[in-house]
């Protein structure tokens, strides 16, 4: 089955203990991004990678961190996290041969930073 | 600019009733359109998408389409059902950029 998965999807932390949020895709797409979803804000783009080894910020990539060492693969890394970085984030993937748009989502990781 | 408006929700109806969310860009040139879904405790999934001026998109009983003289993309379904309770993104494409509208919750009730 094609799909997105992120893991965990729920975690509760506090402020300033690093932690990851995986990303995988088993449909050998080229682009990954990670987003954020906040109430009344829509989702926010953090960061993308159009392919390995390849990355660029989104619109709030500030206190994030991303690596694409594999096709597959997408980590989203908060290496000190704060209270302000509490949401619900998605991570998504699709093949850009002019249709980035159409992107599959994984489930939704919820992230509590107390 | 560069934002997609969508109306505050929630929206709240009765079965069959017949739906319309608002949704209005701003852009420089001329962005593809889509809107989203997300259902309950899910991801967001493509509904249905626009590419050109005048294009009319359509999946599931929805449509939408691509006024370029307005610059909108409301969405319109003619009979809701309880299954299309969700929240709903109108979102546009530039490049290898996606900006979201804030989202529509819809509630339809029996």
């Amino acid at each position: 089955e094609a799909q997105v998965t992120q893991n965990p999807r729920y975690l509760i932390t506090v402020t300033g203990k690093k932690l990851t949020v995986t990303c995988s895709q088993n449909m050998n797409h080229e682009y990954m991004s990670w987003y954020r979803q906040d109430p009344g804000l829509g989702l926010r783009q953090i960061y993308y990678s159009m392919n390995v080894e390849v990355t660029d910020k989104g619109d709030v990539p500030e206190g994030y961190k991303v690596s694409r060492k594999e096709k597959r693969n997408f980590p989203l890394i908060l290496e000190s996290p704060s209270p302000n970085q509490t949401s619900l984030y998605f991570c998504a993937s699709s093949s850009p041969r002019g249709r980035i748009y159409e992107q599959y989502f994984g489930p939704g990781t919820r992230l509590t930073v107390t | 600019g560069n934002s997609v408006t969508q109306m505050e929700g929630p929206v709240t109806l009765s079965e069959e009733a017949f739906l319309t969310i608002n949704c209005t860009y701003t852009a420089t040139g001329y962005p593809s359109l889509f809107w989203y879904v997300q259902y309950p405790g899910e991801g967001l999934q493509l509904l249905l998408k626009a590419t050109k001026a005048d294009d009319k998109g359509s999946n599931k009983g929805f449509e939408a389409t691509y006024r370029k003289e307005t610059t909108s993309f409301h969405l319109e379904k003619g009979s809701v059902q309880v299954s299309d309770s969700a929240v709903y993104f109108c979102v546009k494409a530039a490049g290898n950029k996606l900006t979201f509208g804030g989202g529509t919750r819809v509630l339809v009730k029996p």
